[in-house]
Parts: structure tokens; sequence; C-alpha cells
């Protein structure tokens, strides 16, 4: 069956540091890998989109890799900051608007 | 973007009873996704609603427990049936507009 696996673990991480997040995915062929940040309380909100044929991403502090040979994905926030402190959650799409499968999420907490 | 409106945003229901979630789109969509988000877990598809035809239900999702209503492009309603605790969950809906997709802020449903 279909898996998308994230660190289930939250992730601990000082003010400045970069964070890195894992996302693995089985018997999957997605065409686009996503992901989405979740506060309590509210619905997730887009992050990044990278297509299968592209090697990473990137937007201001963020930083998304896709390798699918290895059928995984890393999330990067770089210079973090306690405004980070947040849910991240991968998600795959087998095409354009078809739907989204999500993976557990991770959380993020950045200490000051 | 879209931006979606959702309500209730939250409520308590004796088991038993029904309640009928809405979203409304500030622009024509053709998909709207309903997903469930139980506490403490990520978001499950429940359904795919088309204007014009019925909703396509994941597996462990059925139709007489969760109707699903699209009378146009920019709306849709998600009803839960014959409400059990096991039913208390946040419930969302989400479209896909350029890039990424949107979620409405959910519903949180406390069933006592």
């Amino acid at each position: 069956s279909q898996k998308i696996e994230q660190n289930s673990e939250a992730l601990n991480i000082q003010e400045g540091k970069t964070a890195t997040l894992t996302c693995n995915y089985t018997n999957y062929s997605p065409a686009y890998l996503q992901w989405y940040r979740q506060d309590p309380g509210r619905g997730p909100v887009f992050l990044l989109l990278i297509r299968e044929n592209e090697k990473e991403k990137r937007k201001e502090r963020l930083k998304v890799t896709f390798d699918t040979t290895l059928k995984q994905s890393l999330f990067h926030i770089t210079a973090s900051q306690p405004a980070d402190s947040a849910t991240y959650l991968c998600a795959l799409d087998k095409a354009a608007g078809n739907k989204l499968t999500f993976g557990g999420g991770t959380r993020v907490l950045v200490k000051p | 973007s879209a931006v979606i409106s959702q309500k209730p945003s939250r409520d308590i229901c004796q088991r038993g009873t029904s309640l009928t979630i809405q979203c409304q789109v500030d622009s024509q969509v053709t998909m709207m996704f309903w997903y469930r988000q139980q506490p403490g877990q990520s978001l499950t598809l429940i359904a795919t609603a088309n204007q014009g035809s019925e909703a396509t239900y994941e597996s462990g999702f059925v139709i007489d427990k969760f109707p699903i209503s699209r009378p146009n492009l920019t709306f849709s309603t998600l009803t839960v049936s014959n409400m059990s605790p096991e039913d208390s969950s946040i419930y969302l809906c989400s479209v896909e507009k350029g890039t990424g997709y949107t979620f409405g802020s959910g519903t949180r449903l406390t069933v006592v």
C-alpha cells in the first residue's frame, strides 16, 4: 500500500540554525511533491511545490529537494526563527488538481 | 490562489444528529476536496466533489455517512450524518487554484 512517512518526533532547534525535515514515500509515483505549514487550529498553508523532474526548489529561507530514485524529499528551513514553529506536512499529487495525499507531519519548535 | 470561507468554525453536537459544513470559494473551481483531520493526526481525504456529478469517495468513506453537495462552481457542503463520538475531528475543504492547494480554516466538530 502507499505510504508517506515523516518523522513523527518533534524537531527542537535553536534559533538561527537550519531545520531539516524528511519525507519518504513508497509504492507511489508522484508527479508533484508539496510542502505545507499548519499552525494549531488552522488549515494547512501551501509553501512549496516541486515537480518530479526538478531536483531542488527555493523560496526565501526554504529549500526543498526531491529525489525520485530514493523516493525522498528534504525540506530545509535556514536561519530558523521562533515564528517558524509549526507542523510541516509533505503531500504528494499524481497530477495537478488530482488529489493530495498527506504525510503525518513533523512538528518543529524553534527556541530563541 | 483562492480564498475559502468555511463555516461553522466549530460545533458541539449530540450523537445521532447531523451537521452540515459549508465552503464558499471566491472564484470558480472545478473540483473541491473534503478532508478529515482526527486529533493529533494528519489529513485524510474523504471525497472529491465535482459540480454536476456525484462526489467520488475514498476508501472507508461512504455517501450515506458523508453526503456532499456541489450545486455550483463556488460552493460545496459536507454533511456528517448520524454522528458518534468517533466523528469528532476537524473537517476541511480545499481547492487547487494555480500552484498549491488552498484550505478552509476548518470546522472543529465535537460529538458528545
